[in-house]
């Protein structure tokens, strides 16, 4: 595809379900970021792959969420026993490498409501 | 911490007025300063980097080192540039940004 695509680009589910969220980056970027955007903030870092691994998983807020990437490419972020408060918009980026400043391509985006 | 301040959320200017966007920075070390942009329904986007030192789209940003800031200029404002403006700020290495909660950008006619 021409950009980043995410799926679903809306999720509404109830407290303490589990959510998977997807992301399938621009071809041939070696590095994927996913990020959270809660309302009426800018988007937080979560985890960052170089490849199949998590180069960086320090924005992660607690043990209930986890990201995989096995093949390189596409990228689930899993959230277990949702509460309310992970409510926001999860955005996913790639970038052609990491370890380097370079421009992030934005996905759309997953919202995710938690009731 | 806060890394990242934009002051204002909503600016309103007419169309042709100057527009600064302010953007102040809390870093010690070498920063790596960005400006990204979301017009309506669209993903959000780079607008432009500090390093470059390029105009895009008429707008231009400068690194303040001693002010600690990466204020986001354009001198004649168009309808189209309405949209929200994100500073983020790229401390570690490459891309793991902080992001400043934004500016709704409005230009009326």
């Amino acid at each position: 595809g021409a950009g980043v695509s995410q799926t679903p680009s809306n999720k509404v589910t109830e407290k303490g379900k589990y959510v998977e969220l997807r992301c399938d980056p621009i071809s041939g970027h070696t590095a994927l970021y996913w990020y959270r955007q809660s309302l009426g903030q800018g988007p937080e870092f979560l985890i960052y792959f170089q490849g199949t691994g998590a180069a960086d998983d320090s924005g992660l807020p607690n043990d209930r969420f986890f990201a995989v990437r096995p093949e390189g490419s596409v990228s689930t972020l899993k959230i277990q026993r949702t509460e309310r408060g992970d409510s926001a918009v999860y955005l996913c980026a790639s970038s052609v490498a990491g370890g380097i400043t370079g421009e992030l391509f934005f996905g759309e985006g997953s919202r995710l409501t938690v009731l | 911490a806060q890394r990242v301040t934009q002051p204002e959320k909503l600016l309103s200017v007419f169309k042709g007025a100057p527009v600064e966007l302010k953007c102040n920075y809390s870093y010690s070390g070498s920063p790596e300063l960005f400006w990204y942009v979301q017009y309506s329904r669209q993903r959000l986007q780079l607008l432009l980097r500090h390093i470059s030192r390029e105009s895009i789209k008429g707008f231009t940003a400068d690194l303040n080192k001693g002010e600690t800031s990466f204020h986001l200029k354009k001198p004649f404002a168009q309808e189209e540039d309405s949209a929200m403006y994100y500073c983020a700020l790229d401390m570690e290495y490459g891309n793991k940004l902080v992001f400043g909660a934004g500016t709704i950008l409005r230009v009326k006619s």
